[in-house]
């Protein structure tokens, strides 16, 4: 089964306006961490924001913020203020932490900021 | 601030080569992961390592092997290319102990290209 799920394959949206990308994920495990990464056409991953399970307010890092619902197994990514650099694709990621240490990686979602 | 660095950035090899893929990671982080990802394919995670040891383990060919020496850099040797192995090879590094679910850090990747 999957672990996370992207259902958002691609996203068209206007320069200025917000951006949530989708992401669901499923686990059992009570501790764990989900990460959000962003990866533009040169390739490189570049890491945005963390998550933990235990925490209790939304993370947030300048633009970006996840948008937890623990009960629905949610962690969405906020973008405010979209800008044409945030064009890339976008990975939603998980770790658990009572289990092996890998992180995993939804499909992820094509996002293009129009001019 | 210093980053996972990741050599060669680019490597073209014939099938049936070797290749070596370097990777070092942030400083005090001590756990290492490689990932895989093909053309428009989200990362497959390979292998991992935690204090030089082998921690955990996913769908790496045998054809590969890996380590992590006592500096903490890693490396992943590939024997018998095929042209299936073409893909982009990330490393990622992150620390244990209070931090360990809050970083995972991506190096820039090494394109390899079997031909």
């Amino acid at each position: 089964a999957q672990k996370i799920t992207q259902t958002q394959p691609g996203m068209f949206v206007q320069e200025k306006e917000a951006v949530t990308l989708d992401c669901t994920y499923d686990t059992s495990d009570q501790s764990y961490g989900l990460f959000w990464y962003k990866q533009p056409s040169s390739g490189e991953m570049i890491f945005l924001i963390y998550q933990g399970s235990y925490d209790e307010q939304n993370a947030t890092e300048g633009r970006y913020s996840l948008n937890f619902q623990k009960a629905r197994k949610s962690a969405n990514l906020v973008i405010s203020a979209s800008q044409l650099g945030d064009s890339a694709m976008y990975f939603c990621a998980m770790r658990e932490e009572n289990r092996d240490d890998k992180i995993i990686f939804g499909k992820g979602t094509r996002l293009h900021i129009l001019p | 601030a210093a980053g996972v660095i990741q050599s060669p950035r680019h490597l073209i090899k014939e099938k049936r080569e070797t290749a070596t893929l370097k990777c070092y990671p942030i400083p005090r982080h001590d756990t290492v992961y490689w990932y895989q990802q093909g053309p428009g394919q989200d990362p497959q995670f390979l292998i991992s390592f935690y204090e030089k040891m082998q921690s955990d383990k996913g769908s790496i060919p045998d054809r590969f092997s890996a380590q992590q020496f006592s500096d903490y850099h890693s490396e992943l040797n590939m024997s018998s290319l095929e042209l299936g192995d073409s893909a982009l090879y990330f490393c990622a590094s992150s620390p244990r102990g209070e931090k360990k679910n809050t970083e995972a850090f991506f190096g820039q990747g090494t394109r390899l290209t079997v031909v």
